[in-house]
């Protein structure tokens, strides 16, 4: 089965200096690998996805991400931070499978930012 | 293209109450599911479907049911409201194919309150 670890629940940094949010992930076949980031009282939106093409990821909001497969971690990252990045972010895996294994998500990382 | 529409956004049950959580997608995506949201955790899968008239139970399905009529809906029924079932609910629906699974589509969520 797939699973996804977020290594970190709560990640505060001051705006202006870098984010990182971490991921690893385990599947048994080439997964997808995606970010979605969910701001207070709203719905999820995608922020980047790795489908087995470029392994560093662009997203957007300034966010990328890069796949490595040696390490199996896909994760988030943004050179400087911006209030409005204040929000939950979820790492998220899918393989070939589909099914209730079809999406696998991970806790989530809150992300603060300090003025 | 309006994606996935999820009706109502909020709504205050009394126990025992039973209620339909509307979820229509018009980007003919065969995957379609549901999930939940507690206070400061992740999503949990509620129930899923792979295409109409498919569906099959995901981590916490007592208490709830769903159908697929069409590709396009996927309602949750809950029976018999209980006040552990208070929570944030999403819709989603992805396309599988060719082995691949596209990103997540998600509704914009119904804030569910058992009282």
């Amino acid at each position: 089965a797939q699973s996804v670890t977020q290594l970190d629940s709560h990640v505060s940094v001051s705006e202006g200096t870098p984010v990182l949010l971490r991921c690893n992930y385990s599947s048994s076949y080439s997964p997808s690998l995606f970010w979605y980031v969910q701001h207070p009282n709203k719905g999820l939106q995608l922020l980047l996805k790795y489908t087995s093409a470029a392994t560093l990821v662009k997203g957007i909001n300034g966010f990328e991400a890069e796949f490595k497969k040696s390490e199996t971690s896909f994760h988030l990252t943004k050179p400087s931070a911006h209030m409005s990045d204040a929000a939950e972010y979820f790492c998220v895996v899918s393989d070939r499978r589909g099914g209730a294994d079809g999406l696998t998500f991970g806790k989530g990382t809150h992300l603060i930012i300090q003025p | 293209n309006a994606g996935v529409t999820q009706t109502p956004k909020f709504r205050i049950l009394k126990i025992g109450q039973s209620m339909t959580l509307q979820c229509t997608q018009d980007m003919n995506h065969n995957y379609m599911y549901w999930y939940r949201q507690d206070p400061g955790m992740g999503l949990k899968l509620i129930y899923y479907s792979v295409g109409a008239g498919i569906t099959d139970k995901g981590e916490v399905p007592n208490g709830y049911n769903v159908s697929r009529s069409t590709t396009e809906d996927f309602p949750l029924r809950l029976e018999l409201a209980a006040p552990s079932q208070t929570s944030v609910y999403f819709c989603a629906s992805t396309l599988m194919l060719q082995g691949m699974n596209t990103e997540a589509f998600f509704g914009q969520g119904t804030r569910l309150t058992v009282v």
